[in-house]
């Protein structure tokens, strides 16, 4: 099954505001890669977290990896419109044999 | 430099038929990994090839299997078609192998009826 899990599914903003969207795993990850998927478009790489721990900034962005390394966030902060899509978590497990396994997404929608 | 590029863009086939699918990736990258994406189970990873040595396999019947080339063009085929194969299958290739960054291409939308 999957071992990597994303809240919330869907996530609707309003224009301006703040949201969070959650990556939880049930095993240690080596490390911990976010991608944002645009409607109609591919998946793009944004960041890579490695160490415990770590945040690391772009922007209006802020990406977290938790202590025990089987966590992590993704921050927004005065969403616009162009942040619509679907972020994607990606973990590292060394247990399934180096597998990068995704998260479900959180599909997110902006209100004007 | 060149995207990754993945031919065709869309296919639809029949039940029962079988397909190939190609990609290109990002000139000097080596890892080329093979995803399918579906509205109801998101990104699965099917395989990452390494320097035309399959290198991790995910949970997929046998029916889909893969190759690499000694140019890192890599090549994924579906035999006996099932209508649940319909979906997005995206191919993304890293410089060195899937733990690190991955490039996606625009994927191939396939349909089958």
């Amino acid at each position: 099954g999957q071992q990597v899990m994303q809240i919330p599914q869907y996530q609707h903003v309003q224009e301006g505001e703040d949201f969070t969207t959650y990556c939880n795993s049930s095993t240690t990850l080596s490390n911990i890669q976010w991608y944002k998927q645009r409607p109609g478009g591919h998946p793009v790489f944004l960041i890579q977290l490695v160490k415990s721990g770590e945040v690391k900034k772009q922007k209006r962005l802020t990406f977290q990896f938790g202590e025990a390394k089987k966590n992590s966030s993704l921050h927004i902060t005065a969403t616009q419109t162009t942040d619509v899509g679907t972020y994607f978590c990606a973990g590292l497990i060394k247990a399934a044999g180096n597998k990068l396994t995704f998260g479900g997404g959180t599909r997110v929608l902006v209100k004007p | 430099k060149a995207g990754v590029t993945q031919t065709p863009r869309y296919l639809i086939k029949t039940r029962g038929q079988q397909v190939t699918l190609s990609c290109s990736p990002i000139s000097g990258h080596r890892s080329v990994s093979w995803y399918q994406q579906t509205p109801g189970q998101g990104l699965q990873f099917l395989f990452e090839y390494f320097s035309e040595t399959q290198r991790n396999k995910g949970n997929f019947p046998g029916r889909f299997s893969g190759r690499q080339f000694s140019n890192s063009r890599s090549e994924m085929n579906v035999s006996t078609l099932e209508l649940g194969d319909s979906a997005l299958y995206l191919c993304a290739s890293s410089s060195r192998d899937s733990s690190y960054e991955q490039y996606f291409g625009p994927g191939t939308r396939l349909t089958v009826t």
